[in-house]
């Protein structure tokens, strides 16, 4: 298992198009998550999944983003229409667990450039 | 909501020098408290974790103690090395259904030898 891991790494895109994300968690870590990161920010929370079911979502995802886990496994990230601020790095992340605490672990992060 | 709140780096300090980066949490309940570092051109890894008041985390010669009391926990390295130059990341978890990560804005830290 070499972690989780996201594609593609970069993505450039012309403002108001749409662009997909995926992000593959590692293996049977029921939790997946994602988060928004700004140049100088830390990461910001977009939303998380226990196994197929979306179960929060940040006020920072506008009715633009969707995000989807069929069966539990992998994820995607989709946003419609895009604009200059959506340029940021994309993050997805994992983890295994039924209480906090527990460690997730990131991917490296698409970066998204909206021109 | 919950916030973080790290020092503003970025922090320049000579190889073997003492390190301390503050961080200071804002939270409903008792959160789990985490310190994450992106090396360049890395994606964020965890460096150490807290899970209760007065616990102790720490690897690679990092520590940092879970203090209730004054809601911080600090960062701590007794002797630098250039291969710790990164950003440093300070997260709170609050649990209770909610496993969302708040992070602070990062500190960078860079170690000249």
């Amino acid at each position: 298992d070499t972690g989780v891991s996201q594609n593609p790494r970069h993505k450039i895109t012309k403002r108001g198009q749409n662009v997909t994300f995926r992000c593959d968690p590692i293996s049977e870590h029921n939790r997946l998550y994602w988060y928004r990161q700004t140049l100088g920010q830390g990461p910001e929370f977009l939303t998380y999944f226990q196994n197929e079911a979306q179960l929060e979502k940040s006020r920072l995802l506008s009715d633009r983003f969707s995000a989807e886990r069929p069966k539990g496994s992998f994820s995607t990230l989709e946003i419609q229409r895009t604009e200059q601020g959506d340029s940021a790095m994309y993050l997805c992340a994992s983890s295994f667990g039924d209480r906090g605490g527990t460690e997730a672990f990131f991917g490296q992060g698409t970066r998204l450039t909206v021109v | 909501g919950d916030s973080v709140t790290q020092m503003e780096g970025p922090v320049t300090l000579s190889e073997e020098a003492f390190l301390t980066i503050n961080c200071t949490y804002t939270a409903t309940g008792y959160p789990s408290l985490f310190w994450y570092v992106q090396y360049p051109g890395e994606g964020l890894q965890l460096l150490l974790k807290a899970t209760k008041a007065d616990d102790k985390g720490s690897n690679k010669g990092f520590e940092a103690t879970y203090r209730k009391e004054t809601t911080s926990f600090h960062l701590e390295k007794g002797s630098v090395q250039v291969s710790d130059s990164a950003v440093y990341f300070c997260a709170a978890m609050t649990g209770a259904g909610s496993y969302q990560l708040t992070f602070g804005k990062g500190t960078k830290l860079s170690v000249i030898p």
